[in-house]
């Protein structure tokens, strides 16, 4: 499968845990983008990543939330001391670049936090 | 206000049916315009990307843009009961980060 892939499909912690998900974007794709999703609403753009550089974050992206591209390959999400209102599908999508604005999205990681 | 209006729906139309889907924006800086379709805990899938004003036809669907308006449309001729999903919009401007502005979607149900 060469598309946006996502691990894990989903997660439920509890609320105050640490959670990490996982984003391996198109092989050839250099810019790499998180979106938050809730019910009924379309994706919120979070941060993103050209190569291994975070060109640009979010308001929406708390001090308890990081991300990370080592060597401008798959990228982490981070929440710490997560919280109910964290409960969403976090997107991941990779597009190629400055001519190419085409982002494809993975399947999403469902948070569920209790 | 939001960036991006979509009608959220409920659109219910019999097998067949032409399905029009709508969205207007506010920002005249957005130049990328796409269409994802997304099934029920599911990420978005890419339909449809046009750059600028104009029309786009792939099978099915067709993609408009009227940018002296603000408003960008979706026609799905002969619908299908697969065709079934939520269907979003979303815009990018010309340069910078690219990140896209989504519209809240539209549920679309096709009935056989």
């Amino acid at each position: 499968d060469t598309g946006v892939s996502q691990d894990p499909r989903h997660k439920i912690t509890k609320r105050g845990q640490n959670v990490t998900f996982r984003c391996d974007p198109i092989s050839e794709h250099n810019r790499l983008y998180w979106y938050r999703q809730t019910l009924g609403q379309g994706p919120e753009f979070l941060t993103y990543f050209q190569n291994e550089a975070q060109l640009e974050k979010s308001r929406l992206l708390s001090d308890r939330f990081s991300a990370e591209r080592p060597k401008g390959s798959f990228s982490t999400l981070e929440i710490q001391r997560t919280e109910q209102g964290d409960s969403a599908m976090y997107l991941c999508a990779s597009s190629l670049g400055q001519k190419n604005t085409e982002a494809f999205f993975g399947q999403g990681t469902r948070l569920t936090v209790v | 206000q939001k960036e991006v209006e979509q009608d959220p729906g409920p659109l219910s139309v019999p097998e067949g049916a032409i399905v029009s889907l709508n969205c207007t924006y506010s920002n005249s800086a957005f130049q990328y315009f796409m269409w994802y379709r997304q099934y029920s805990r599911k990420g978005p899938e890419l339909l449809m990307y046009t750059y600028s004003s104009g029309n786009k036809e792939d099978g099915r669907f067709t993609a408009q843009v009227d940018k002296s308006s603000k408003y960008i449309s979706l026609f799905i001729r002969d619908s299908q009961p697969s065709d079934s999903a939520t269907y979003l919009c979303a815009m990018s401007p010309q340069g910078g980060r690219r990140a896209l502005t989504f519209g809240s979607g539209t549920r679309l149900q096709v009935q056989p």
